[in-house]
């Protein structure tokens, strides 16, 4: 079993729709959960980080965290074109060096 | 603020031959990175530098990759010999301490042919 689990997509949505990203994960370790966004041939940037369980909101984005489910997500509202990336979840504990990532969902937004 | 700069972008080799790419982080960034990203995949880290002594590098394949990062800035990544399965983009990192807020570079594309 992978550490991080996280749907490939292809995800296609029009422009304006809600859009639910998300991850799972085995490890109860983690505590320190990210959310990077990555544009064809260019380096990840964070967008979200949230420690341990919760809410998170910056914006249009929002990243909840369920440690119970173990369980991430980040929500965009009234996506825009612009928002066409990959979006890749990562995440690590306390103390050790490692970040594990996902696979990376593909996002489109349609206008 | 200047981000982390990266060289080459791109690089396209035959196999079995050597190949260094090199990285430049952000000012007084402590912690340096340098994850392989497969097509498809999400990053995997191969080493971690603190300033200029290793703290992870428990998944570099050492027969073949090596890194250093001279005076605790910059730093190189080296393969030697490549190996078809060596295709990837090479990512650098840096934080300025542990592995939270870490910022990439825009990655080398290495083609092993």
């Amino acid at each position: 079993q992978k550490e991080v689990e996280q749907d490939p997509g292809p995800l296609s949505v029009p422009e304006g729709a809600i859009v639910s990203l998300n991850c799972t994960y085995s490890n109860s370790a983690f505590q320190y959960f990210m959310w990077y966004r990555q544009y064809s041939r260019k380096g990840p940037e964070l967008l979200m980080y949230t420690y341990s369980s919760g809410n998170k909101e910056d914006g249009r984005f929002t990243a909840q965290v369920d440690k119970s489910s173990k369980y991430i997500s980040l929500f965009i509202r009234d996506s825009q074109p612009s928002d066409s990336a990959t979006y890749l979840c990562a995440m690590g504990q306390t103390g050790a060096n490692n970040l594990f990532f996902g696979t990376g969902t593909r996002l489109t937004v349609i206008p | 603020e200047a981000g982390v700069a990266q060289s080459p972008r791109y690089k396209i080799i035959e196999k079995r031959q050597s190949v260094a790419f090199w990285c430049n982080p952000i000012s007084g960034h402590a912690t340096l990175y340098w994850y392989q990203q497969i097509l498809g995949q999400g990053p995997k880290l191969l080493i971690q530098f603190q300033n200029n002594g290793v703290v992870d590098d428990s998944q570099l394949p050492k027969d073949r990759f090596s890194a250093e990062r001279l005076k605790g800035v910059d730093s190189t990544l080296k393969i030697q010999p490549a190996k078809l399965e060596d295709s990837a983009v090479y990512l650098c990192a840096s934080s300025p301490g542990g592995h939270r807020e870490q910022f990439f570079g825009p990655g080398t594309r290495l083609t092993v042919l």
